[in-house]
């Protein structure tokens, strides 16, 4: 069966830090891959996209950058975190070119101080 | 382009009521239909999907049916309870599409 895995589940990092998040799928290849953000109270917004390793699609501009480097690895990243990036990050896999379901990791919240 | 609307929470009911979330989406073609559920401080979790008109998703007490000719998938339980407490999201897929389109999600609190 397949799984995502997604860690860490909490971290606090001050104004000006670099992130780091990461996730990994397990059971499948070649999955669609998806960073999407939730602010507090709010639904939910895509930040990237992967449909494979090197392959990203930004969806908003902003301080944050996504790597794929392996097939089923997916990276989120950012040289210098702002207040505004705090929120709860999940990453999600889907079968690639079908309109089947996302599946989704357990999130990272994050807390930008 | 496409767009899925659903209603403003947050929605209180009381143990054992009826409920009902409503979801009408907007879409070219012919997309698939998912209600996704999240607890607090948890990721998202399918909680059931539609791939055609007339289809009906059910898991865990809870059914959708997609209704084409409203564009709507309304989500629906006969008797709620506390543990379903929760903020439900609708959501629509299209093959090629780069990613599910989800609506702004509703918040469900049950009291006992």
């Amino acid at each position: 069966s397949q799984t995502i895995h997604q860690w860490p589940a909490t971290l606090v990092q001050p104004v000006g830090s670099p992130l780091s998040l990461e996730c990994t799928v397990e059971g499948t290849s070649n999955p669609n891959l998806y960073w999407y953000r939730q602010a507090a109270g709010r639904g939910l917004q895509l930040l990237f996209y992967s449909v494979g390793i090197g392959q990203i699609s930004s969806e908003v501009p902003q301080n944050l950058s996504a790597s794929r480097p392996q097939d089923r690895q997916f990276i989120l990243s950012s040289k210098k975190l702002l207040l505004s990036d705090s929120g709860f990050y999940l990453c999600a896999w889907s079968v690639l070119g079908e309109n089947t379901e996302a599946f989704f990791g357990q999130g990272t919240r994050l807390t930008v101080v | 382009g496409d767009s899925v609307t659903q209603m403003e929470g947050p929605v209180t009911l009381s143990e054992e009521a009826f409920l009902t979330i409503n979801c009408t989406y907007t879409a070219t073609g012919y997309p698939s239909l998912f209600w996704y559920v999240q607890y607090p401080g948890e990721g998202l979790q399918l909680l059931l999907k539609a791939t055609k008109a007339d289809d009906k998703g059910s898991n865990k007490g809870f059914e959708a049916t997609y209704r084409k000719e409203t564009t709507s998938f309304h989500l629906e339980k006969g008797s709620v309870q506390v543990s379903d407490s929760a903020v439900y999201f609708c959501a629509l897929g299209k093959t090629g599409r780069r990613a599910l389109t989800f609506g702004s999600g509703t918040r469900l609190q049950v009291q006992p």
